[in-house]
Parts: C-alpha cells; sequence; structure tokens
C-alpha cells in the first residue's frame, strides 16, 4: 500500500545549487501534479501530467522543470535552487474516474 | 487573485459540538469541489466532495453544503473529535478534475 511516494522527505540547498525530486505511484494513475505549500497560500500548482510522455505549466511553473518518462514517475527538477523557492512540496496523482487527489508526504525544501 | 477562499484562518470548538467551515469561489466553471485534511508533516488526505450537480453530500460525520449561487460551500462535522484536528483544504476543479485550486486552509482545533 505504498500510494504516492516522495524522494527526499528534507533537503537544504545553497543558492544557485540543483537538486530533482521524485515522486514514484504506484496505483497506475494518468495524472501526476506537483504543488508547493507555502504559509496563508494553500497548495499552489507548478506543473502536472495527463500521461506518460506529457506535462504542462500551471499556476506558478518558473524557476521548475518537470519530466514525465515513465507513468509511474514524475521528476521534479530545480536548476539554479533560490530562497523563494523554499516550501514544502507535494506530489499527488489521479487515475481517470472520480477526481480526487492522492498526495504525497511531502518534501521540505530549504534554500539558504 | 485567490479563485478559492476560506477566510478563516483558524476555528476552535469544543468536543461534541459542530465544526462548520466555510469555503468560497470565484469561478463559476468550477464543476467539483474537495475538501481535503492534513496533519502536520505529512500529506492531505481526501476527506469528501461534492458535484456541482448536487447541493449536499454526507459520509458519516461529515456533511458538504453546497449553494452554486452563492459561489459558497461548507464542511459539517457532527459531533467534533479531538482527532478532527487538523487543517482543512476547500479545492475546486473545472473540466472534471484535469486540474485543482485550493484555498489557502483552516485550522480546526477540537478541545476536549
Amino acid at each position: 500500500n505504498a500510494g504516492v511516494t516522495q524522494t527526499p522527505k528534507f533537503r537544504v540547498l545553497k543558492t544557485g545549487q540543483s537538486m530533482t525530486l521524485l515522486c514514484a505511484q504506484d496505483m497506475n494513475h494518468e495524472y501526476m501534479y506537483w504543488y508547493r505549500q507555502d504559509p496563508g497560500m494553500g497548495l499552489r500548482l507548478i506543473h502536472y501530467s495527463v500521461g506518460e510522455g506529457t506535462t504542462a505549466k500551471g499556476e506558478v511553473p518558473d524557476g521548475y522543470n518537470v519530466s514525465r518518462l515513465k507513468k509511474q514517475n514524475f521528476l521534479l527538477g530545480l536548476e539554479s535552487a533560490a530562497p523563494s523557492q523554499t516550501s514544502v512540496y507535494f506530489c499527488a496523482s489521479r487515475g481517470t474516474g472520480v477526481p480526487k487527489l492522492f498526495f504525497g508526504s511531502g518534501t521540505q525544501l530549504s534554500v539558504l | 487573485d485567490q479563485q478559492v477562499k476560506q477566510n478563516s484562518p483558524s476555528l476552535s470548538v469544543q468536543e461534541g459540538r459542530i465544526s462548520i467551515l466555510n469555503c468560497d469561489y470565484t469561478n463559476s466553471m468550477f464543476d467539483y469541489f474537495l475538501w481535503y485534511k492534513k496533519y502536520p508533516a505529512e500529506g492531505p488526505t481526501f476527506l469528501i466532495s461534492i458535484s456541482s450537480i448536487k447541493d449536499k453530500n454526507e459520509d458519516g460525520r461529515f456533511t458538504v453544503f453546497l449553494n452554486k449561487s452563492a459561489k459558497h460551500l461548507s464542511l459539517h462535522i457532527v459531533p467534533s473529535q479531538p482527532g478532527d484536528s487538523a487543517v482543512y483544504f476547500c479545492a475546486a476543479s473545472d473540466n472534471y478534475g484535469q486540474n485543482f485550486v485550493f484555498g489557502p486552509g483552516t485550522r480546526l482545533s477540537v478541545l476536549p
């Protein structure tokens, strides 16, 4: 019963460093999403994918890139981290039936 | 401008009483609404949802009411329990769930 798994759970970066967050789901879901959560802002959509090989921009895509090379994986990349990207990042997935998101447990990222 | 608003950042309720969490939206194209519950250091978990063709949906102690003309929905928890203490997010989607827009959340505290 893994569901949606995010790695790593915590990470500290220096400004300008790069990193990749990995999201894996074992529910054979078509749709996958990356959100960031900031105080008072709720969950804001960064990028999403409606199927293997597809990606699309969400509300706050600047500074991030994504890839969906395999159906079960959705990667979020930061090429040059900035302090404004300090946040909690959540991955989610859903199937093609009732619109319901399943979330991972999150990645706490701090950029110094 | 936030499309989904939760104007109460926090709410305190006595155990056994009713908790009412409110949510307003601005986009008339939203056709599906969800409530998520989030505990600290965990990802959001689905609680209950409602389609725009209904005005009420009930699941155990949880009931969601939708007033389309007022663009308002509410979550009722009866009776409230200490384990209900969490942050509650309201979410809305259009196009039957390709994208989801979240509100900023309301922190509910149920006091024993």
